[in-house]
């Protein structure tokens, strides 16, 4: 069974730094392309961004209003998957999932973690 | 203001038939990109109902059924039940963002 564990949200203040960890289980994490996926309360899903396997280059591509001050990264040898945060503002403010990311005719996402919320106030 | 457009909102009686529409560009799913289908209940995560615009994963009742037409997408759900009250949300690629766009999510109460 796939299972995608995310930790390390919290309250953090505008400016502030924060990682998330994603653990993943019951698939092999090293071939699989992982995304992910913020809602802001009450708001829809904005896809953030992807990290390619190693196989495929285990490059890590951004959404826009990320692109800079988001990184994305893996350690295959904990089945980890990895968001740091910096800069962070208000509207950053979010529960943030990590997912599976399969492609048919485009991405999309067959599997996702529990989530993690992401406060940012002063 | 999302990419694709969907109603906020949709209702139906126990047993009908609802439909949600998608309406997309020439950028996402009238570039050809197939459309993805979550639903999702409060304070949980989402979960994958439909993708490749028609194709039910392992699990997902046949009540629900997706179809897709030049920019546009629906998601039709038969026979309805109470438990089928929850947020859905349509998605797909889009060429000139260069990753994911979902609809901004419709809520279906179930009457």
């Amino acid at each position: 069974e796939v299972q995608l564990v995310e930790s390390g949200g919290g309250l953090v203040e505008p400016g502030g730094s924060l990682r998330l960890s994603c653990a993943a289980s019951g698939f092999t994490f090293t071939d699989a392309w992982m995304s992910w996926v913020r809602q802001a309360p009450g708001k829809g899903l904005e896809s953030i961004g992807l990290i390619k396997s190693r196989t495929d280059g285990g490059t890590a591509e951004y959404a826009a209003p990320v692109k800079g001050k988001f990184t994305i990264s893996r350690d295959d040898s904990k089945n980890t998957l990895y968001l740091q945060m910096n800069s962070l503002k208000i509207e950053d403010t979010a529960v943030y999932y990590c997912s599976l990311r399969w492609w048919h005719g485009g991405e999309y996402f067959p599997q996702w973690g529990q989530g993690t919320l992401v406060t940012v106030s002063s | 203001q999302s990419v694709l457009t969907q109603p906020p909102s949709v209702s139906g009686a126990p047993g009908q038939r609802v439909t949600i529409s998608c309406s997309g560009t020439s950028s996402n799913i009238g570039a050809g990109y197939n459309v993805h289908w979550y639903q999702q209940f409060p304070g949980t995560a989402p979960k994958l109902l439909i993708f490749a615009s028609t194709i039910r994963p392992s699990g997902v009742p046949d009540r629900f059924s997706g179809s897709k037409s030049g920019t546009s997408a629906s998601l039709a759900i038969s026979g309805l039940q109470a438990e089928d009250e929850a947020d859905y949300f349509c998605q797909a690629q889009d060429s000139s963002l260069g990753g994911s766009v979902f609809g901004g999510g419709t809520k279906l109460t179930v009457l």
